[in-house]
């Protein structure tokens, strides 16, 4: 199975601060890299696909890059609504899988 | 609206099954493959299996083989996954979660269902 790894595991930040939150494939992925928002009380919805494809109603503070084994998820300016876990998970080999999360923390 | 309503909490004993359900509404159902992903503390989110609602065609990550199994009933598009032998190693928190299958993605989920196994 493709490994997922994600940093940081926890990430403080401030109203307004620009984060990035990385995640690294123990092998190339060909772009098949897709960013989840999880809130505290379980919702899950996405956020980016194929890397950089904005999910429909999404916020445009979202962006997602990378290529081969590097992707990363970018939010411009954080608002109150942000903070929450975050997965990155990969769909280029079978069984698709995800990285360990980052809990994004009000500073 | 694409909506999945999933069924409600679950105790169980070690040892029963249990079915746990997945109800989809606002749009085709057998249009898109449905996952189902399994959330524990310890071992974050993992991929159980995948199902194709108009054919029942499935498959399963060699971890969850024997332990889950996945059907359909497309008369109510509710998609069903069954846990069985369970041990405390199955509580958890299980989703279901629509397949993009354009752009290979979870594009809608579920609001999750704990199941508990306890005695």
């Amino acid at each position: 199975d493709i490994q997922m790894t994600q940093s940081p595991s926890s990430l403080p930040a401030s109203l307004g601060e620009r984060v990035t939150i990385s995640c690294r494939a123990s092998q190339g992925i060909s772009n098949n890299l897709n960013w989840y928002q999880q809130k505290p009380d379980g919702t899950i919805k996405p956020l980016i696909y194929y890397t950089s494809n904005l999910q429909s109603g999404v916020p445009s503070r979202f962006s997602g890059s990378g290529s081969g084994t590097d992707y990363s998820l970018t939010i411009s300016s954080l608002e109150p609504e942000d903070f929450a876990m975050y997965y990155c998970q990969q769909d280029a080999s079978f069984p698709p899988t995800f990285g360990g999360g980052t809990k994004l923390e009000l500073k | 609206q694409v909506q999945l309503q999933q069924s409600g909490a679950e105790l169980v004993k070690p040892g029963t099954s249990v079915k746990l359900s997945c109800k989809a509404s606002g749009y085709t159902f057998t249009s898109n493959h449905m996952n189902w992903i399994k959330q524990t503390t310890g071992q974050g989110l993992e991929w159980i299996g995948i199902i194709n609602p108009g054919s029942g065609g499935t498959s399963y990550n060699v971890k969850f083989k024997g332990k889950a199994t996945l059907t359909v009933d497309k008369s109510s598009s509710t998609a069903f996954m069954q846990l069985s032998s369970l041990t405390p190693e199955d509580s958890a928190v299980y989703y279901c979660a629509r397949y993009d299958g354009t752009y290979y993605y979870f594009d809608y989920w579920g609001q999750g269902v704990m199941v508990t196994v306890s005695s």
